[in-house]
């Protein structure tokens, strides 16, 4: 079975500095989606980024981008000049490409991201 | 992106009555629902999985006569919390998946407070 690893259940940064969350992963599986999904004090999950397992090229959303290291099974996100509205819960999740799957994803524990100002 | 509505936002109910919470997707065909709870400070725990038009799919430990679930449409998925209790106070999230990219949607959560 697959599982997701989030090791830093807290991480704090300086408002307009760069941080990277990380996340691990453990499949067999050679094709498969990750994605990091963002929980601010809302509650309303919200999606950062997606990245395709069979591209090799990082995926990128203007302030976010991904470090995609697929022998090692490492998924991680560097967030940008970071702003005061990027606090949240960052959750890393892993979803299979085979249909019997029933495109579940499999959530990590979260990173609680702290903006300084 | 593509919205996912859910509603209501918060319900408060007395324990022994049964609390309907409705999921739709806006812009798009949902052909399957997810249906997930959320305690504190932890992440999201799939109750069941819905695809339109046939029985849902329930993950060990979920009661299906508590938690009924109903997705007669495209467009709409149900929660129905039966008989409720006290420890059944949570929040609850819905989420849609948009076949075109692959991807899930998020309703805004309910939370589900029983006296």
């Amino acid at each position: 079975a697959q599982t997701v690893t989030q090791s830093q259940p807290e991480m704090s940064v300086q408002e307009a500095e760069t941080v990277t969350l990380s996340c691990t992963y453990d499949t067999s599986e050679s094709d498969y989606y990750l994605f990091w999904y963002k929980q601010p004090p809302s509650r309303q999950m919200i999606l950062v980024i997606r990245q395709e397992a069979y591209k090799q090229q990082n995926a990128t959303e203007n302030r976010f981008s991904v470090n995609f290291q697929k022998a090692a099974k490492s998924f991680s996100l560097k967030i940008s000049d970071s702003q005061l509205g990027d606090a949240a819960m960052y959750f890393c999740a892993y979803r299979s490409s085979f249909m019997d799957s029933n495109y579940q994803l499999i959530w990590g524990a979260g990173t609680k991201l702290i903006i300084k100002p | 992106g593509a919205v996912v509505s859910q509603h209501p936002s918060w319900v408060i109910c007395k324990s022994g009555t049964s609390v309907k919470i409705e999921c739709r997707s806006l812009d798009f065909q949902a052909t399957t629902m997810f249906w997930y709870r959320q305690f504190p400070k932890q992440s999201l725990m799939l109750m069941a999985t819905s695809n339109e038009g046939s029985k849902a799919t329930y993950e060990q430990g979920v009661e299906k006569d508590k938690f009924l679930i109903n997705h007669a449409s495209l467009t709409l998925s149900t929660l129905t919390v039966t008989s409720a209790h006290p420890e059944d106070s949570s929040f609850y999230i819905c989420s849609a998946r948009e076949v075109a990219r692959s991807i899930q949607y998020f309703g805004a959560g309910t939370r589900l407070s029983v006296l």
